[in-house]
């Protein structure tokens, strides 16, 4: 069985203070890992994602994630946020591939105060 | 989403009425998902379909049924809609999960 931790369900944080939002996973197998984004009333957009290779990986609007495997960690990291990025994030694996299936973590609601 | 639509963005209906919401995709994806997402539960599958005709259950299933008789349109049905199932609903679309999810913008269903 793999299951998605996020260790904090609501982060505060200044605008132009960094962040990061915590994700551990447990898994058997090898894995896929990702971070979506839901903006308030909208459906969730893929942010980033780690299939293999380098472990700092780069996604879009800023944001990065390192993948490490002896923590079995996918933080997700900022160094400067912005109003806009107040959302709720989420973690996602699959167990590699051929799987056809996300295991979601229960979402981490990042809330930026001016 | 570009490619994924669900319809109707908004429902109100009453407890004990069938309810179905429809999740239309263009981009000929083999995998299609519902989910539902409620306050301090995250995002919960309820069915999802790998091809035309073949669907699983997934963790919370109980009253729902789905159906998938063409590629592009993947139907959620509450057989008997229940105060519990107020929520919105989430349909998504992958050809894989190497590639994640794309994800339709959601129903908010709410049973009176």
């Amino acid at each position: 069985a793999q299951s998605v931790t996020q260790l904090d369900s609501q982060v505060p944080v200044f605008e132009e203070a960094p962040v990061e939002l915590r994700c551990n996973y447990s898994s058997s197998v090898s894995v896929y890992l990702f971070w979506y984004v839901q903006y308030p009333n909208q459906g969730l957009q893929l942010l980033l994602k780690y299939l293999s290779g380098s472990t700092l990986v780069k996604g879009i609007n800023g944001f990065e994630a390192e993948f490490n495997k002896s923590q079995t960690s996918f933080h997700l990291r900022k160094p400067s946020v912005h109003i806009s990025d107040t959302a709720e994030y989420f973690c996602a694996l699959s167990s590699g591939a051929g799987s056809y299936q996300l295991t979601f973590g229960k979402g981490t609601k990042l809330s930026v105060i001016p | 989403d570009a490619g994924i639509t669900q319809s109707p963005r908004h429902k109100v209906t009453e407890t004990g009425t069938p309810v179905t919401l429809r999740c239309h995709q263009t981009e000929n994806h083999r995998y299609m998902y519902w989910y539902r997402q409620d306050p301090g539960h995250g995002l919960r599958l309820i069915h999802y379909s790998y091809g035309v005709k073949d669907t699983d259950k997934g963790e919370v299933s109980d009253g729902y049924s789905v159906s998938r008789s063409k590629t592009e349109d993947f139907l959620l049905t509450l057989e008997s809609a229940t105060s519990s199932q107020t929520s919105v609903y989430f349909c998504a679309i992958s050809v894989g999960a190497d590639y994640g999810y794309t994800f339709g913008s959601g129903t908010r269903l709410t049973v009176v």
